[in-house]
């Protein structure tokens, strides 16, 4: 199995700080990674898919950079509607796999 | 506008099966390239895939699971479904269903999700 991990696992952050997650892979798994927001109580968000592409109706302020094992999800700006968590999956082989979660909470 | 409900019991007795039914509405769940899934998250835990369903009809199980698990569809109802047979404390999560490959059959991102459902293991 491809095991994803994520640092930080809390990030503590004000309104219109500049915000990176990081998502590291075991093995490279190209460019397949996708990147969820989570807020209690209700389902993951697709932001990115393919590591850089915006899910459509995301705001532009979410990006996403990387390639084979090092991937990151950069909020330029943080907004109140953004603590949240924060999952990365990758779908490059079976079984699926996600990382453990970063929550963005207020500092 | 695609939306997916699950629905089955919150309360399910150790050894015993766990049934749950996802409700596809706005689109067919036979439309080519779509990968309709299940994934899961325990309590104070992170997300796990279970499986997947192809449209044509091919499964994608978590082998972790794969002995116990089974998802299949009801096309004539736009519904697909998971057992889970020998379950155990450690299955009490909340259980997704999603939807991936949205955008191309190789991209196995969930697009959309339904709610969620609460399923407890308890005798």
């Amino acid at each position: 199995d491809i095991q994803m991990t994520q640092s930080p696992s809390t990030l503590s952050a004000s309104v219109g700080d500049r915000v990176t997650i990081t998502c590291r892979a075991s093995q490279s798994v190209n460019n397949w990674l996708a990147w969820y927001q989570q807020k209690p109580g209700k389902a993951p968000k697709l932001l990115i898919y393919k590591a850089s592409s915006l899910e459509s109706g995301v705001p532009s302020r979410f990006s996403g950079s990387g390639s084979g094992t090092e991937f990151t999800l950069t909020i330029s700006s943080l907004q109140p509607d953004d603590f949240a968590t924060y999952y990365c999956q990758q779908y490059d082989d079976y079984p699926l796999t996600f990382g453990p979660g970063t929550k963005v909470d207020t500092k | 506008q695609l939306q997916l409900q699950e629905s089955g019991p919150g309360l399910v007795k150790p050894s015993g099966t766990l049934s749950l039914v996802c409700t596809v509405s706005g689109d067919s769940i036979s439309s080519n390239n779509y990968y309709w899934g299940w994934i899961r998250r325990p309590p104070g835990k992170g997300l796990e895939w279970i499986g997947n369903l192809y449209y044509g009809g091919s499964t994608y199980y978590n082998p972790s699971l794969k002995s116990r698990v089974t998802i299949f569809v009801d096309t004539s109802k736009n519904q697909f479904s998971l057992n889970l047979t020998s379950v155990t404390a450690a299955d009490t999560a909340l259980y997704y269903c999603a939807r991936a490959g949205g955008h191309g059959s190789s991209s196995e991102e969930f697009d959309f999700w339904g709610q969620g459902t609460l399923v407890t293991v308890s005798s």
